[in-house]
C-alpha cells in the first residue's frame, strides 16, 4: 500500500533562509507525487507535481522538489523564505487508483 | 475555467442536529469527487469519493454518509451529528485517475 511520511511536523526558518520540508514516500507502482499548501481556514492549493517526466519539478512561489528514486524521497525547497510562506505543506502520493495518500503535514513558520 | 463551491463556508450545530453540507463543481464534466475532513492538528482524512452520479465509495464507517445528485454536485450529510464530527470539511475534484484533484475553499464544522 502507498504511503507518505513528512519529517518534521513544524519547521521554523528566518526570512531569508533557505526552506527544505522532508517527505518520502512508499509506492508498489511508479508514483505521481505532489505537494499541497494550505493558508490558515482555506482550502489547499497545489504547489507542484511529479508524473514521471523531470525528476526536478518547479512550481508556484519559486517552490521545487526533487524525486530521489533511490531514497524515495520527493523533498520540498525554496532558496529563500518570505514572510508570505507560512502556512501548512502537505505531501501526497497516488496509486493507480482515484484516490490520494497525503501526509500529516508540516507546519512552516517564518521569523523576521 | 474550472471552479469549487462549497457551503456553507461555516457552521455551528448542536450534538444530535442533522448536517448538509454541499459542493459543486463549474466548468468541467464527469469529474471524481472527494470528501475530507481535517481535525484540528491532524492530515486529511478521505470520507468518501465518487466517479459518477449515484456512485460512492466509502472509505471510513462512520456517522456520515454521501450523496451525488448530479454530476457536479456532492453532498455530505449526517442525520444526528456527534461532537467528534467537528472539523474542517473540503471537497475536491479531479479530472480522471490519478490526476490533479482540486480543493474547494472548505467547511468549517463545530459540533457543541
Amino acid at each position: 500500500a502507498q504511503s507518505v511520511t513528512q519529517l518534521g511536523s513544524h519547521v521554523s526558518v528566518s526570512e531569508g533562509a533557505l526552506v527544505l520540508l522532508r517527505c518520502n514516500y512508499s509506492s508498489s507502482v511508479p508514483p505521481y507525487l505532489f505537494w499541497y499548501v494550505q493558508y490558515p481556514n482555506q482550502g489547499l492549493q497545489l504547489l507542484l507535481k511529479y508524473t514521471s517526466a523531470a525528476t526536478l519539478v518547479k512550481g508556484i512561489n519559486g517552490f521545487e522538489a526533487e524525486f530521489k528514486k533511490s531514497e524515495t524521497s520527493f523533498h520540498l525547497t525554496k532558496p529563500s523564505a518570505h514572510m508570505s510562506d507560512a502556512a501548512e505543506y502537505f505531501c501526497a502520493v497516488s496509486d493507480n487508483t482515484d484516490k490520494l495518500i497525503f501526509g500529516t503535514g508540516t507546519r512552516l513558520q517564518v521569523f523576521p | 475555467s474550472q471552479t469549487i463551491h462549497q457551503w456553507p463556508a461555516t457552521l455551528v450545530q448542536p450534538v444530535g442536529s442533522p448536517l448538509s453540507l454541499e459542493c459543486t463543481v463549474e466548468g468541467t464534466s464527469n469529474p471524481n469527487l472527494y470528501w475530507y475532513r481535517q481535525a484540528a492538528g491532524r492530515g486529511l482524512q478521505l470520507l468518501f469519493y465518487s466517479v459518477g452520479i449515484g456512485q460512492i465509495s466509502s472509505e471510513v464507517p462512520q456517522n456520515l454518509s454521501a450523496s451525488r445528485p448530479q454530476d457536479r454536485q456532492f453532498i455530505l450529510s449526517s442525520k444526528k451529528l456527534l461532537l467528534s464530527d467537528s472539523g474542517f470539511y473540503l471537497c475536491a475534484w479531479s479530472g480522471t485517475t490519478r490526476e490533479t484533484q482540486y480543493f474547494g475553499p472548505g467547511t468549517r464544522l463545530l459540533v457543541l
